[in-house]
């Protein structure tokens, strides 16, 4: 099994320009997670959705939409953007009763300038 | 919001040497998760605990859940290039799970 697959792995957006990642898991996973990993800043929830057809913000949702498009995939959308959006994004999932943990991906680096 | 605050931040040890790093809450968690993360990688599930004062180990990975069920621990031993990373801790709560920013860990040969 793939896990959670993450597209793409590395992007260079200038300031103001639009783009969506995208996520997608084959585990059967109900749960689904947008984090962004910054230097000394750890793993920062964005946005998450606990089943398929919900979604909630995290702890930094500005300049960030998401969509639930099915179980299997969750997309992170940046409208316009910023140099504060550089970042290492991760996606993960996780099963009903998840103090099992969280499956993540490989991360998608993202450098905006 | 809660937090879990790990410690150190950074370790700089010599191969072979043994490592200690813990992770504290101000609340109660039922669960601790401990995750490795390797360079240009995601977090990986190492070690999870779901009783107070259970010890649980994964080859040279040993990671205990204190009984006041606030904190948790992680040792290494003998370690090796590989066990460079960063090692998060992590817990439940409301409807997610929260991370530790991490215990960084550097090898030096």
């Amino acid at each position: 099994n793939a896990g959670v697959t993450q597209t793409p792995k590395f992007q260079v957006l200038k300031t103001g320009q639009s783009m969506t990642l995208q996520c997608a898991q084959d585990m059967n996973h109900n749960s689904m997670y947008w984090y962004r990993q910054d230097p000394g800043m750890g793993l920062r929830l964005i946005y998450y959705s606990a089943s398929e057809g919900t979604t909630d913000k995290g702890e930094v949702p500005n300049g960030y939409n998401v969509s639930r498009l099915n179980k299997r995939e969750f997309s992170l959308r940046l409208e316009s953007a910023a140099p504060s959006q550089t970042s290492v994004y991760f996606c993960a999932s996780s099963d009903v009763g998840f103090d099992y943990g969280y499956t993540f991906g490989s991360g998608t680096r993202l450098t905006v300038v | 919001g809660q937090q879990l605050n790990q410690s150190p931040q950074s370790m700089f040890i010599q191969e072979g040497e043994d490592v200690s790093m813990n992770c504290t809450s101000s609340s109660i968690f039922n669960t601790w998760l401990w995750y490795k993360q390797e360079p240009g990688e995601g977090p990986v599930l190492l070690i999870a605990l779901y009783k107070a004062g259970e010890l649980t180990s994964n080859g040279r990975l040993t990671a205990q859940f204190g009984i006041t069920r606030k904190d948790s621990f992680l040792n290494i031993s003998a370690s090796i290039p590989s066990d460079v990373g960063i090692y998060f801790c992590a817990g439940p709560w409301g409807d997610k799970i929260i991370f530790g920013k991490g215990t960084r860990l550097h090898i030096l040969p």
